[in-house]
C-alpha cells in the first residue's frame, strides 16, 4: 500500500498568515493526490482534487501543487473559517490512503 | 442537492455484526462509484470500501478484508456495508460517500459526504 507522510501534524498560525501543508507519498502517484478539509462535528468536504483543481465552491485562497510522491496544500492569507483539520489523500491504486491529518489552529 | 443519510449504526458486542445503510438522492446514483471512509474517535480518516457501478467490483482496506462487504441496490438508491466480526478496533464514525472524477481527469476523489453513523463496538 502506499504510505502518506503530512507534516506538520499541527500548526498554530494567525489570521492572514500564508499557511502551507505538505504530503509525501512512499512512491509517485501521478496526480492522483486530493486535499479535504474537516471541521470538528462535520463530515470532511474536498477542496483540492487532482493536485491543483479548485473543487467549485472554494476560495481561491486555496491552491495546491506538486508532482511525483510530493504535494503542498497553502492557504495564501489564513481566515477564521479556515481553522480545521486538513488531509491528504492518494487514490492512485485500488486501496486509497489518507494522510493524518494537519490540525490548523488559532495562535 | 446531494444528499447521503447513513443509518444503521450502534452499540455492538465484539464478534458481533451490523448493517450500515446509506440512502441517496439529487444524483444518478447508478451512474456513480461508492465508498464507505471511517473515522475512529479523536483519529484520521480512513478509506474502508469502494464499489463500482453495478457492484462488480469491490475493493477493501485491508483490516476489513473477510469482515466486510460493500454492496449496493440501484432500484432502491442505497449502499450498504455488512460488517460481521467486529472488534474493539472498528469503533468508528462511518461515512458513505461519492467517487468523483475519472481517469481522464487524472483523478479520483470523495465528492459528497453523508453526516455519518457510529459503531460503537464494546461489551
Amino acid at each position: 500500500d502506499i504510505q502518506m507522510t503530512q507534516s506538520p501534524s499541527s500548526l498554530s498560525a494567525s489570521v492572514g498568515d500564508r499557511v502551507t501543508i505538505t504530503c509525501r507519498t512512499s512512491q509517485s502517484i501521478s496526480t492522483y493526490l486530493n486535499w479535504y478539509q474537516q471541521k470538528p462535528g462535520e463530515a470532511p468536504k474536498v477542496l483540492i482534487y487532482a493536485v491543483s483543481s479548485l473543487q467549485s465552491g472554494v476560495p481561491s485562497r486555496f491552491s495546491g501543487s506538486g508532482s511525483g510522491a510530493d504535494f503542498t496544500l497553502t492557504i495564501s492569507s489564513l481566515q477564521p473559517e479556515d481553522f480545521a483539520t486538513y488531509y491528504c489523500q492518494q487514490s492512485y491504486t485500488t486501496s486509497w490512503t489518507f494522510g493524518q491529518g494537519t490540525k490548523v489552529e488559532i495562535k | 442537492e446531494v444528499q447521503l443519510v447513513e443509518s444503521g449504526g450502534g452499540l455492538v458486542q465484539p464478534g458481533g455484526s451490523l448493517r450500515l445503510s446509506c440512502a441517496a438522492s439529487g444524483f444518478t446514483f447508478s451512474g456513480q462509484w461508492m465508498s464507505w471512509v471511517r473515522q475512529a474517535p479523536g483519529k484520521g480518516l480512513e478509506w474502508v470500501a469502494n464499489i463500482n457501478q453495478d457492484g462488480s467490483e469491490k475493493y477493501y482496506v485491508d483490516s476489513v478484508k473477510g469482515r466486510f462487504t460493500i454492496s449496493r441496490d440501484n432500484a432502491r438508491i442505497s449502499l450498504y456495508l455488512q460488517m460481521k466480526s467486529l472488534r474493539a478496533e472498528d469503533t468508528a464514525v462511518y461515512y458513505c460517500a461519492t467517487n468523483s472524477g475519472s481517469q481522464a481527469r487524472g483523478a479520483y476523489y470523495f465528492g459528497f459526504w453523508g453526516q455519518g453513523t457510529l459503531v460503537t463496538v464494546s461489551s
